[in-house]
């Protein structure tokens, strides 16, 4: 139980054109979702909070013109990289919180995505 | 806000013995402490975690301890595998949001 999933797991873009990333919550539903970025050898840094059916939070720093976020229903949010460039290069990776009171605080995290921009 | 430190950036043991990782938090407020394993290009694995009403808990191998006065937790891993090579991070969150502030991450390697 409790399994997340992305798509894609990777994909190269040229620069200037938009990613769509989805995240999916498999066998359970989540209120809240989170966006996390991860460049080589480093943390995981939290880039956004997605609520089911209202505007995501944005951490300070992280542009919400440039990663929209979409959190549709219970089980898909997604992030969509606009006008991508090479900067933006990194793994990104989704979590997902039971909505359910039995573990509300438990995150549950996809495979990540590995975007590279050309 | 929450600030999470995480110690050693790197441990290297050898097949059967333990390894300890430690982490701090600055936060009084939190009181939900994750342990998660990731391997090369996946993502973040739940091994193991810890509520703030509890001082210990154990799994198998692997066990977490919880000291709220000091503020800090460790991971406890024994009889260590080669495929329990991996970078480890630690976590800390509140009831506020839930949103987890991770540790910087300690890289495992356990040499047969």
């Amino acid at each position: 139980g409790a399994v997340v999933s992305q798509h894609p797991s990777w994909v190269i873009c040229k620069s200037g054109t938009s990613v769509k990333i989805e995240c999916r919550s498999l066998d359970f539903q989540a209120t809240t979702m989170f966006w996390y970025r991860q460049f080589p050898k480093q943390s995981l840094m939290l880039m956004a909070t997605s609520n089911e059916g209202s505007k995501a939070t944005y951490e300070q720093g992280v542009e919400k013109d440039k990663f929209l976020i979409n959190h549709a229903s219970l089980t898909l949010s997604t992030l969509t990289v606009t006008s991508a460039h090479p900067e933006d290069s990194s793994f990104y990776i989704c979590s997902a919180r039971e909505s359910s009171g039995r573990a509300p605080d438990t995150q549950y995290f996809g495979p990540g995505t590995r975007l590279t921009v050309l | 806000g929450e600030n999470v430190e995480q110690h050693p950036s790197t441990l290297s043991v050898q097949e059967g013995d333990s390894a300890v990782i430690k982490c701090t938090y600055s936060d009084s407020a939190s009181n939900y402490f994750p342990w998660y394993k990731q391997e090369l290009g996946k993502g973040p694995q739940l091994i193991i975690d810890i509520r703030s009403n509890v001082g210990e808990k154990k799994d198998q191998r692997i066990a977490v301890t919880l000291n709220k006065t000091a503020k800090h937790f460790s991971l406890h891993i024994t009889e260590t595998q080669p495929e329990d090579s991996a970078v480890y991070f630690c976590a800390a969150s509140t009831n506020s949001g839930y949103a987890l502030n991770f540790g910087k991450g300690t890289s495992l390697l356990v040499t047969p």
